[in-house]
C-alpha cells in the first residue's frame, strides 16, 4: 500500500534549536518525495524535492532508502519557520501521477 | 503568471444545495489535481484530470460528488446535495505534463460550509 507517515502532529522547539520533522513512506516502486509548507493565511508551496538534493531555508532532505525514510531538518530553527509542513510521495502509473500525502506536522519556534 | 485560482475561497451552503468550486491552473498547465482536507486531517487525493479527461478519480466519493476540466474555461468540482460532512477545504493543484520531480502548484483552497 502506498502511504506516507508523519508520526509527530506537532513539534515544538525554540529558535536556534535544532529541527527534525519526520516522515515515513511505503511504496513499491521508485519513490519521489516532497516536503511541501503552508504558512499561516498562504497556499501550499513546494519547500524540497529528494531528486534536486538542494537546501532551501536551511532546510535539507535526504532520501534513505533502506528506513524508507525522508526526514526535514534544519540545525538552527527560526521563528519564520513556523508553519505546517507535508510530506508527500509522487506515484506515477504510465502518465497518471498523484500525491500521497502525509498528515502534516505543525511546527512552533518559540522565541 | 498568478498562480493557481481558486474562488470562492469562502462557500457557505445549507444543506442540499449544490456547491461549485472553481479552479483556473497556471498558464500552461495542463493537469489539474483535487484535494480535500477535512477538519484535523491531512490532505486525501480526489481527482486528476487532464483537459477533458478525467484521469484518475480513485479519491472521489461515489455519489454527489464530479469534477470536469473543459477545454475552455476552469475546472470544476461540484457537489450535489451537500451534507453537514462535506464541509472542509478543498485544495486545487496544477502541473505541467508529467516527468520526473515536477512540482504541483497550489491554488488557496476553497473553505466549505454546509449548514
Amino acid at each position: 500500500a502506498q502511504r506516507v507517515t508523519q508520526p509527530e502532529k506537532l513539534l515544538s522547539v525554540f529558535k536556534g534549536a535544532p529541527v527534525e520533522l519526520k516522515c515515513n513512506y511505503s511504496y513499491s516502486g521508485s519513490p519521489e518525495l516532497f516536503w511541501y509548507v503552508q504558512y499561516s493565511r498562504q497556499r501550499l508551496q513546494l519547500l524540497l524535492r529528494h531528486i534536486s538534493r538542494e537546501s532551501i531555508k536551511g532546510f535539507t532532505a535526504d532520501l534513505n532508502k533502506g528506513e524508507t525514510s525522508f526526514h526535514l531538518k534544519k540545525p538552527f530553527a527560526q521563528e519564520e519557520d513556523s508553519a505546517m509542513y507535508y510530506c508527500a510521495l509522487s506515484t506515477h502509473a504510465g502518465n497518471n501521477r498523484k500525491l500521497i500525502w502525509g498528515l502534516g506536522t505543525s511546527l512552533a519556534v518559540n522565541p | 503568471n498568478a498562480g493557481v485560482m481558486q474562488n470562492p475561497r469562502h462557500l457557505v451552503r445549507r444543506r442540499g444545495q449544490e456547491a461549485r468550486l472553481r479552479c483556473s491552473p497556471m498558464k500552461g498547465h495542463s493537469h489539474v489535481y483535487w484535494y480535500r482536507q477535512l477538519p484535523e486531517e491531512g490532505l486525501k487525493f480526489m481527482v486528476y484530470l487532464q483537459k477533458e479527461n478525467i484521469i484518475d478519480e480513485s479519491g472521489m466519493p461515489k455519489e454527489r460528488f464530479s469534477a470536469e476540466f473543459p477545454k475552455e474555461g476552469p475546472s470544476i468540482l461540484r457537489i450535489q446535495q451537500v451534507v453537514r460532512g462535506d464541509s472542509a477545504a478543498y485544495f486545487c493543484a496544477s502541473s505541467p505534463p508529467v516527468g520526473v520531480g515536477d512540482e504541483a502548484f497550489f491554488g488557496q483552497g476553497t473553505r466549505l460550509t454546509v449548514v
